[in-house]
């Protein structure tokens, strides 16, 4: 199975501030379609997951643009320019290349 | 309004048998790939099994193969999860998704139904 490896898996930042969550794959995302099957969702507390961005880069209908994601390959970031209470969470990239799919750890976000 | 409820959690023995329902509404059921996903108490997210929109493709993550059964009813906008052996390590809140494309870009999600395994 492909083995996701999020970083760091807690981050706790100050509002306002930004915050940047590493995400790698141990093979190639890429498909032969020319897309990299990798997403990002966020999982409030006591809430189902919500997807965010999805093939790296292409963020969801209503989620703020304060939210970016980028990389190729392997490595993948996402990233939150100036984070609000509503963010506290725990973050999952997820790759839909190969299955099963597979989630990183997760990334906790929480209020300094 | 999109809407994706499932339904049919509970307690059980190891060895016992369940069956989820994940009932939609709010969009073609026939469009979509649909997703069981896992959540075990505190922990991350598994995906469980996938089902292609006309059925005639399924897939297993290999902890359930051939112990779990992901299948549909388009007439009905309903998804099903037949869990058959269940073990301890099975406890967990399972939740259904669609899927447009089939490449894990799960872009709703139900609100999730737990399922207990313990003797």
């Amino acid at each position: 199975d492909v083995v996701m490896t999020q970083s760091p898996l807690s981050l706790p930042v100050t509002l306002g501030q930004p915050a940047s969550i590493s995400c790698r794959s141990s093979q190639s995302l890429v498909y032969s379609d020319g897309n990299t099957y990798l997403h990002w969702f966020q999982q409030r507390p006591g809430q189902s997951p919500r997807r965010l961005i999805y093939k790296v880069s292409n963020r969801d209908s209503g989620v703020p643009d304060r939210f970016s994601g980028s990389g190729s390959g392997t490595d993948f970031t996402l990233k939150i320019s100036r984070v609000e209470a509503e963010d506290v969470g725990v973050y999952y990239c997820m790759q839909g290349r190969h299955w099963p799919w597979t989630f990183g750890q997760g990334t906790k976000v929480e209020i300094k | 309004e999109v809407r994706l409820v499932e339904s049919g959690g509970g307690l059980l023995q190891p060895g016992g048998s369940l069956r989820l329902s994940c009932a939609v509404s709010g969009f073609t059921f026939s469009d979509y790939w649909m997703t069981w996903v896992r959540q075990a108490p505190g922990k991350g997210l598994e995906c469980v099994a996938h089902i292609k929109q006309d059925g005639t493709e399924k897939y297993y993550v290999d902890s359930v193969e051939g112990r779990f059964t992901i299948s549909r009813d388009n007439a009905k906008n309903s998804l099903f999860l037949q869990m058959d052996s269940l073990r301890v390590e099975d406890t967990a809140v399972y939740y259904c998704g669609r899927d447009r494309w089939g490449a894990g870009m799960v872009d709703f999600w139900g609100q999730g139904t737990l399922v207990t395994v313990s003797s």
